[in-house]
């Protein structure tokens, strides 16, 4: 148990589908991170929230919305995706300046 | 822009032999973090190094790094079909609005009998 609790695990959404991506931490961290694992691709970072305030946007297409309620709470909440985000996404907490990343065990989101 | 590679992406050993994995980075970085994924699993974190010369050992696993050269390795030592799984490197910058992290491709490491 990491600590970081992510649902659902597994998602299958059609293009015109609205859902959201849950994640939960609870070890008291103060930013949180949205982590995007395509397969043979390096893990992309998508958003960075610090205490509550989303810090980094890294050119994420505007499909992917983010919401940060609390220091303890991520969202992702997608919108006419696209075959190719199909993905595992991952969530992650940490205490800022403290040494490393927790990470959730994700969401495998299948785009049809 | 910050760029993480390693290699190899792929490596298949033996049990009982040894061998390293390498991570080049590109530009300095405050520092270094490996990561391990098994398939369908969350990223645990190994070792995280913080200085030039640094080096850290974990049972089988030993991770060094050459700040200077922008190298880190980690090095397996008689290999057990347990440390079958998916090796990251990762490069942190730390900063007041959260720790950024690069991650290089992975290593997928296989451990056969």
């Amino acid at each position: 148990e990491t600590g970081v609790t992510q649902t659902p695990r597994h998602l299958v959404m059609g293009m015109t589908n609205k859902k959201s991506l849950k994640c939960e931490q609870h070890l008291g961290h103060n930013a949180m991170y949205w982590y995007k694992q395509s397969a043979k691709k390096p893990l992309e970072l998508m958003f960075v929230y610090n205490f509550k305030e989303q810090t980094e946007n890294n050119s994420v297409p505007s499909r992917f919305s983010p919401e940060c309620p609390n220091s303890s709470h991520l969202f992702l909440h997608l919108h006419t995706l696209q075959p190719e985000d199909s993905a595992l996404y991952l969530c992650a907490s940490s205490q800022v300046w403290v040494e490393k990343l927790f990470f959730g065990s994700g969401t495998q989101l299948s785009v049809l | 822009e910050l760029k993480v590679e390693q290699n190899p992406l792929f490596l298949s050993m033996q049990e009982g032999k040894n061998y390293t994995i390498y991570c080049n980075y590109s530009t300095t970085s405050d520092r270094l973090y490996w990561y391990r994924q098994d398939p369908g699993k969350s990223l645990e974190s190994l070792f995280v190094l913080l200085s030039n010369g640094a080096v850290k050992q974990e049972g089988r696993l030993m991770a060094s790094l050459d700040t200077k050269a922008r190298l880190s390795t980690l090095h397996i030592t008689a290999a057990v079909h347990d440390l079958s799984a998916t090796y990251f490197c990762a490069v942190g910058k730390v900063k007041s609005s959260g720790d950024k992290l690069t991650f290089g491709t992975g290593t997928r490491l296989a451990v056969r009998p």
